[in-house]
């Protein structure tokens, strides 16, 4: 069972064009964590997301968590080359096994010039 | 700092061939991971630690083992490998989930594995 769809899969976009990128899940996460991995590289992170309804941004990047904790948005804003990338989210599940994340499948960025 | 460093970057094993990989953090953290990334499966936990001593299974252990004899170090083992363990594999450490801290994991640079 998948509990963090992310959708969508693939996207091949422009530079300069925006982008939304979709964390779903029905499990309540206790946090999120959005993460960037490069070919030939581990995931490094990007941002947390712990209250519901927050919003963090990081540059041209707004991530947004849902109002009820299962669900969360990466949004990019006048994409760049640079951007491209595999975007991982990872939910803590609330309660007592919050020492392991559950990762989604990831959305792969390509951001062409 | 180095952070999290895995060695080695790339092995060619035959199967039933042994091996260990090996992780390494000097960020003092609690918590260790072993994930593998497979096309279209995403990462997969095979096994964790939260603390010296000690490690537990995670989604996909089988054909695999691990050690944390030291907090910085933490092994993973293939005694038998088979093709299906092809795959790349990374290491990850956290504080966990003491004060601010939300277990954000720091990975290493991963291990691409190739059993013939």
């Amino acid at each position: 069972t998948q509990l963090l769809e992310q959708s969508p899969q693939f996207l091949s976009i422009q530079e300069g064009e925006n982008l939304t990128v979709y964390c779903n899940s029905s499990s309540v996460f206790s946090s999120l964590q959005w993460y960037r991995q490069e070919p030939g590289e581990g995931p490094v992170l990007l941002v947390t997301v712990v209250t519901g309804g927050e919003v963090k941004k990081l540059k041209r990047l707004t991530f947004q968590f849902g109002d009820a904790r299962k669900d969360s948005s990466l949004h990019i804003t006048a994409a760049q080359p640079g951007d491209t990338g595999l975007y991982l989210c990872a939910g803590a599940m609330s309660g007592g096994s919050n020492y392991k994340l559950t990762f989604g499948k990831g959305t792969l960025l390509t951001v062409n010039p | 700092n180095a952070g999290v460093t895995q060695t080695p970057k790339f092995r060619v094993l035959k199967t039933g061939q042994s091996m260990t990989l090996l992780c390494a953090q000097d960020m003092n953290h609690e918590y260790m991971y072993w994930y593998r990334q497979d096309p279209g499966m995403g990462l997969r936990l095979i096994h964790y630690s939260v603390g010296e001593g000690t490690t537990a299974k995670g989604e996909v252990p089988d054909g695999y083992n691990v050690s944390r004899l030291k907090k910085q170090n933490f092994l993973l083992g293939l005694e038998s490998a088979a093709p299906s363990q092809t795959s790349v594999y990374f290491c990850a450490s956290s504080r966990g989930t003491s004060g601010q801290s939300y277990n954000e994991q720091f990975f290493g640079p991963g291990t691409r594995l190739t059993v013939l």
